[in-house]
């Protein structure tokens, strides 16, 4: 099983503040990673999904992929209480197996007013 | 477009009792997932069906596991005999067939096994 590493966090940062969330693979062959957010007692839901090396905007997120480093990146421009929650990196298993998807431990992330 | 649905929500058993989840994907969606998440862990896929057959059950521990998908539809989770280390929520995704295709969770089902 290939790895997707998170730091686990909290990860705490004001309100308006940009928050930035990383995330290292060891499998150098992945080519798609995405962003989940997990509210807590909620299930994931998705963010962001990235492809190729550089940067993907979307609204306050910003996603960051860095193949040659082997890793990902999610920012958070403007951060609100509101985005108080996990999340989770996550990428392909890296075997034959089809589409599922190998997530990361998660990232805690709290913005205080 | 209605959501992934699971029932129970949630579920407590003691060990060595049996126990089993239900999930209706979205319709029209060939692939189907089931996730184990302990708690402060990432989700760990279980298995996968692409339409009624598994594409991949590697991770699903087979001696207490099992899961079906009958008509390429909805699917059924079970675990006989349960043990403490089950106690996680377990996550049905759906998604349409494609590579890269947006991966859709149900609201999970809650286990705790005393």
């Amino acid at each position: 099983q290939k790895e997707v590493e998170q730091n686990s966090g909290p990860l705490s940062v004001p309100e308006g503040a940009i928050a930035s969330l990383n995330c290292t693979y060891s499998d150098r062959g992945s080519q798609s990673f995405f962003w989940y957010r997990q509210y807590s007692g909620k299930s994931p839901e998705l963010i962001m999904s990235i492809y190729s090396n550089g940067d993907k905007e979307d609204g306050r997120f910003t996603a960051q992929l860095n193949k040659a480093s082997q890793y990902v990146s999610l920012l958070i421009r403007d951060s609100q209480p509101s985005d108080s929650a996990t999340y989770l990196c996550a990428g392909p298993p890296g075997t034959n197996s089809g589409y599922a998807l190998n997530f990361g431990k998660g990232t805690s992330l709290l913005v205080t007013p | 477009e209605a959501g992934v649905a699971q029932s129970p929500r949630y579920k407590i058993i003691e060990k060595r009792q049996s126990v089993a989840f239900w999930c209706n994907p979205i319709s029209g969606h060939a692939t189907l997932y089931w996730y184990q998440q302990i708690l402060g862990q990432g989700p760990k896929l279980l298995i996968q069906f692409q339409n009624n057959g598994v594409v991949d059950d590697s991770q699903l521990p087979k001696d207490r596991f099992s899961a079906e998908r009958l008509k390429g539809v909805d699917s059924t989770l079970k675990i006989q005999p349960a043990k403490l280390e089950d106690s996680a929520v377990y996550l049905c995704a759906s998604s349409l067939v494609k590579y890269l295709d947006t991966q859709y969770f149900g609201p999970g089902t809650r286990l705790t096994v005393l």
